[in-house]
């Protein structure tokens, strides 16, 4: 267990509405991530932490934001949700061992955006 | 941009098996490698980590393999089980410090009893 938790875990959302996702580490990790996963896609980073208020893009940034205000809690945040950000999001942190770079996942968020 | 296949998309052997599980990346300059498993609904689950200077990690009956001259890995699984079965997932990283991992998309392996 790498003392992950995501919450909520099944989101359901209409199309135009806020939501955040909640990361939160017990493992005192220096960086968190946010990646979404989808049939045909995989696993693609969204953003990431390197620490408390630094954060950067990744891959598929465009109608997400991120913050992170305490080492344990890393927020992703849809604006205004669409029908194309329906998807598994997990959160991973690393850094613990800074020289292996392992990473630990969290169980995923379901989110269905109608 | 790094690109990371993995072939094949599904696999499905008897029980008591070998197998090996290929992943191809486009960019040699990679920092890691790593090999999860993901579970129908779960999470990923690390199995596997090599560094770029390393040619393999073993961890009970898995074996990971890295080349990274031509850009492969193998995963060997030496005696499958069905509590084996599972997507596995091949994942490299280009520096130390944020792991922006760029993943392949699966291979889903089937371990019929």
């Amino acid at each position: 267990d790498a003392g992950i938790t995501q919450s909520p875990r099944h989101k359901v959302t209409e199309t135009g509405t806020p939501v955040t996702l909640r990361c939160h580490q017990t493992e005192n990790h220096r960086y968190m991530y946010w990646y979404r996963q989808d049939p045909g896609h995989g696993l693609r980073l969204i953003h990431y932490s390197y620490g408390v208020k630094d954060t950067d893009k990744g891959e598929v940034s465009d109608g997400y934001s991120v913050s992170r205000s305490k080492t344990e809690d890393f927020l992703l945040t849809l604006e205004s949700a669409t029908s194309s950000q329906t998807s598994v999001y997990f959160c991973a942190i690393s850094g613990r061992v800074l020289v292996t770079g392992e990473l630990f996942f969290g169980e995923g968020s379901r989110l269905t955006v109608l | 941009k790094q690109e990371v296949t993995q072939i094949p998309a599904a696999l499905s052997v008897p029980e008591g098996e070998n197998l090996v599980l290929n992943c191809s990346f486009t960019d040699s300059a990679i920092y890691n490698l790593q090999w999860f498993r993901q579970d129908p609904g779960k999470g990923l689950t690390s199995l596997l980590l090599i560094q770029s200077s390393q040619r393999e990690q073993t961890s009970g009956r898995l074996n990971a393999s890295l080349d990274k001259s031509s850009g492969r890995s193998t995963l060997y699984i030496a005696a499958s089980q069905p509590g084996d079965s599972a997507t596995y997932l091949c994942a490299v990283s280009k520096i130390q410090g944020a792991q922006k991992l760029v993943f392949g998309q699966g291979t889903r392996l089937t371990i019929n009893p």
